[in-house]
């Protein structure tokens, strides 16, 4: 069945710098990308999605990158803040399809 | 924004009970979904609805049931709990099309 890998699973940086968490997929008819973040004690929350027909998106300090090609898509998180720590998860799904598949998680530290 | 509540944040329950997770959508979304999450595994589906009375199973359904009697509420039964159901369990609305609107989760610990 569909399946995405996301890499790493724990990812340490100091405030400032940039962050980026890695995602594949392996079901090509796979046209949405959503990116969850998740807070202590709290459920996912999306912070940016994009499409197959878009190679890049960015909001603020956040940006996705795909490459349907290899089939593989990335969050960048620039000028890193400690509230940026959290969990976050990829997902793909096929745009009006009901099955999301997540990646396993990253989990993001960032220093003071 | 939708809010998605969903009755408890933390339960405990024995080997066996049966056992119901209620969540409550105020958007008026057709789909609604249960997942559960657990370290390492990510968020894996259980079960799915996209109308009232309508259900279908997800990646891993075995051992859960669900009722959906109306629009704004959709519930997930464990008919007889067991400690391999210890998790993390997240209810989510979604627009036709959109992205998952998550619940705050119940952590459930099965005795």
């Amino acid at each position: 069945g569909e399946n995405v890998e996301q890499h790493p699973s724990t990812l340490s940086v100091q405030e400032g710098d940039s962050a980026v968490i890695k995602c594949t997929y392996s079901d090509s008819a796979s046209n949405y990308f959503p990116w969850y973040k998740q807070e202590l004690g709290k459920g996912p929350q999306l912070i940016i999605d994009i499409r197959s027909n878009v190679g890049e998106k960015k909001d603020q300090r956040i940006a996705v990158t795909l490459n349907k090609t290899a089939k593989h898509f990335s969050l960048h998180i620039t000028e890193t803040q400690p509230e940026d720590s959290a969990v976050y998860f990829c997902a793909a799904r096929l745009t009006g399809g009901f099955k999301t598949i997540f990646g396993a998680g990253t989990r993001l530290f960032v220093k003071a | 924004d939708v809010k998605v509540t969903q009755s408890s944040r933390y339960l405990v329950k024995r080997t066996g009970e049966k056992v119901f997770l209620e969540c409550v959508q105020d958007m008026d979304h057709e789909n609604m979904f249960w997942y559960r999450q657990d370290p390492g595994l990510g968020l894996r589906l259980i079960y799915f609805s996209y109308d009232v009375k309508m259900k279908e199973k997800g990646d891993i359904p075995e051992g859960y049931s669900v009722s959906r009697e109306k629009k704004e509420r959709f519930s997930l039964i464990l008919e007889s709990a067991s400690t391999n159901q210890t998790s993390m369990y997240l209810c989510a609305t979604q627009a036709p099309g959109l992205h998952l609107n998550f619940g705050p989760g119940t952590r459930l610990t099965v005795l």
